[in-house]
């Protein structure tokens, strides 16, 4: 079946601008996560969602940073007058509640964010 | 607060030799704990997890974990390393012990000789 994909996969942006990144999840999965990956930091958490439950927003790294999930499926996260930090790759993954807390969380190929 | 440590950020090995890379966690509450996989320009795949059934975990492509409570350790090992096994390597542990998100070690780069 379809995984988890992203688009688009890659995006250069200038500085100041802003910057949708998609992501649509696994058919039926009701938990969506948003990562970032950079050099430095490694794998981050931003942005949890869990059906209608409201999102934990507890790894957002500023308010230029968020997201939505429409409809309980695809998700955008929207990132607003980028800088050169927020260069990364930006990982989103889905899971379905069966398993509870070992449900496996399937990964897209992410969005590479570079800010020039 | 949970973590995740892995020591070493490059690991080298030859061809046949054993993979040993090593992940210690910290957790107040049962941990569900995670190995990905991530080759090159891809996104993570999951290679096992430990979800307490089994203290030995066996995952995909000859991989296999071990949760030692009292070490507090979920080191992965392969007996015989392939030139495919080249990759990086991230440890997980589960927040809060339920459905929130994965805390990733740092990662380990696993380079394969011929």
């Amino acid at each position: 079946g379809a995984g988890v994909s992203q688009s688009p996969s890659n995006k250069v942006t200038e500085k100041g601008k802003d910057v949708e990144l998609r992501c649509d999840p696994i058919s039926g999965h009701t938990a969506l996560y948003w990562y970032r990956q950079s050099l430095g930091q490694g794998l981050e958490f931003l942005i949890y969602f869990q059906g209608n439950s409201a999102p934990d927003k507890s790894g957002l790294p500023s308010d230029r940073f968020s997201a939505e999930r429409t409809g309980g499926s695809v998700s955008t996260l929207t990132i607003q007058r980028t800088q050169q930090e927020d260069s990364a790759v930006y990982l989103c993954a889905s899971s379905s509640i069966v398993g509870g807390g070992g449900a496996e969380q399937y990964f897209g190929p992410g969005t590479r964010l570079t800010v020039t | 607060a949970q973590s995740v440590t892995q020591l070493g950020s490059h690991v080298s090995v030859s061809e046949g030799a054993l993979v040993l890379l090593r992940c210690n966690y910290s957790s107040s509450v049962p941990p569900y704990l995670f190995w990905y996989v991530q080759y090159p320009n891809q996104g993570l795949q999951l290679l096992l997890k430990y979800t307490s059934a089994a203290t030995l975990v066996k995952g995909i492509n000859g991989f296999e974990a071990e949760f030692k409570k009292s070490e507090t350790s979920f080191h992965l090992t392969k007996p015989s390393a392939h030139m495919s096994d080249a990759a990086e390597y991230f440890c997980a542990v589960r927040r809060g012990g339920s459905q929130g998100n994965l805390i990733f070690g740092k990662g380990t780069k696993l380079s394969v000789k011929p």
